[in-house]
């Protein structure tokens, strides 16, 4: 089956650090990937996405690479903001052009002090 | 648009009683989810929709729990009776058929006493 492993936390910076948060999956075809975040008290809000192997995501100063040779999809920022703490989810779905769920990693809880 | 409306945002009962959960997906979105979230076992899927058919109800996890999708615009998720390992926050999202991004609510916090 299906399965996302990401770096628990909480994981603490320093405002202006640079970030890694790692995440490799496990799936039966060619999966989707999927960047989320959670704000508290707020729902999962998509953060960035890639559909194939060698695309890159990227929002709000945030990337990510799809390797498939790693079955990985490590998220990174050059400079980190207080704004930026919160918790992200690693995702993928295996759909193959259907309608199924996402598969998440457990989160990776990230503070950011100034 | 307003987005993904679920309801209540909070609701706490008391172990036996029914709870519903709603939700209203984004309007044109044909592709419905439910999902639970607990500390211990972090997000998970329970069910979804797929032009109000349900496709993969694999998650739900017990008789206890039902959901249904009477139209395109409502989704309800029901627990009875409830139990207080049932406390958590569910989320609901939608999905535009052709596409792979979901779009989430807010979530509904259930505690059950």
């Amino acid at each position: 089956g299906n399965s996302v492993t990401q770096m628990e936390g909480p994981v603490t910076l320093s405002e202006e650090a640079f970030l890694t948060i790692n995440c490799t999956y496990t799936a039966t075809g060619y999966p989707s990937l999927f960047w989320y975040v959670q704000y508290p008290g707020e729902g999962l809000q998509l953060l960035l996405k890639a559909t194939k192997a060698d695309d890159k995501g990227s929002n709000k100063g945030f990337e990510a690479t799809y390797r498939k040779e790693t079955t990985s999809f490590h998220l990174e920022k050059g400079s980190v903001q207080v704004s930026d703490s919160a918790v992200y989810f690693c995702a993928l779905s295996d759909s193959g052009g259907g309608a199924d769920g996402l598969t998440f990693g457990k989160g990776t809880h990230l503070i950011i002090q100034p | 648009d307003a987005g993904v409306i679920q309801s209540p945002r909070h609701e706490v009962t008391e172990m036996g009683q029914e709870v519903t959960l709603r939700c209203k997906p984004i309007s044109g979105h044909n592709s419905l989810f439910w999902y639970r979230q607990t500390m211990m076992r972090g997000l998970e899927l329970l069910i979804y929709f797929n032009n109000n058919v349900p496709i993969d109800d694999s998650g739900m996890p017990e008789d206890r729990f039902s959901a249904k999708m009477p139209n395109a615009s409502f989704s309800t998720l029901k627990i009875q009776p409830s139990e207080p390992r049932d406390s958590a926050v569910y989320f609901c999202a939608s999905r535009p058929g052709i596409q792979y991004e979901q779009f989430f609510g807010p979530g509904t916090r259930l505690t059950v006493l």
